[in-house]
């Protein structure tokens, strides 16, 4: 049984590019959530899809979009990078919303870096 | 604002020693909350998690302790052995929530 993969592991932009994380959700999840990690932070959450839409989304700019394809599997687009945007890149999934308790499971990451 | 925090950024322990580290969290209205750990170059690994309606929970190795009076979260590693060199973190979600709030983290290391 697969867990969470994301591709690329590594990236290295320059400012102003743009830039195509991809995920795929452990087996039987359909809900795929964004976080970024920054160097010696915890964990912070980008925006959640299910169902194909964004379903929440926290304190990012609009340079920060996603995707959720028919088979669960999602990405993330980050646009105009700034150095700021330097970060582990991690997808987490989950099985459908229930009373509020939703186990995360997490991809090792996309560490990008932007020069 | 609201946040989950951690006492102690750093805590080592010698070998087969208990482990012991602490969350603060602000939202009285979380109801649910995870413990993970990150090794280097790894995505954060879930090891427990507890409820609202729960003051503790055990694993293995492992015990999760909630104080709701005092908004406090506590991960008790037991008999601690050099894989349990990690980074830490506590994570809650809040009523109906749609994502994790996670603290910054706490450095554990084991000496032998």
């Amino acid at each position: 049984d697969a867990g969470v993969t994301q591709s690329p592991t590594h990236l290295i932009k320059t400012r102003g590019q743009q830039v195509t994380l991809r995920c795929s959700p452990k087996s039987g999840h359909d809900t795929v959530s964004w976080y970024q990690q920054a160097l010696g932070q915890g964990p912070q959450f980008i925006f959640q899809y299910y169902e194909e839409e964004e379903r929440q989304r926290g304190n990012f700019p609009d340079r920060f979009s996603g995707h959720q394809f028919p088979n669960y599997s999602s990405e993330l687009n980050v646009n105009a990078l700034l150095l700021g945007d330097s970060a582990l890149y991690l997808c987490a999934s989950s099985t459908p919303h229930r009373g509020g308790n939703e186990k995360l499971f997490f991809g090792s990451g996309t560490q990008l870096s932007v020069l | 604002g609201e946040s989950v925090g951690l006492h102690l950024p750093t805590l080592s322990v010698q070998e087969g020693d208990n482990s012991i580290i602490n969350c603060a969290y602000s939202n009285s209205a979380s109801d649910y909350f995870i413990w993970y750990k990150q090794e280097s170059g790894k995505g954060p690994q879930f090891i427990i998690d507890i409820r609202s309606n729960m003051d503790k929970r055990q694993g293995q190795r492992v015990t999760v302790l909630l104080n709701k009076t005092v908004k406090h979260l506590s991960l008790q590693i037991a008999a601690t052995q050099p894989g349990d060199s990690a980074v830490y973190f506590c994570a809650e979600n809040r009523p109906a929530g749609q994502n994790f709030v996670f603290g910054p983290g706490t450095r554990l290391s084991v000496l032998p």
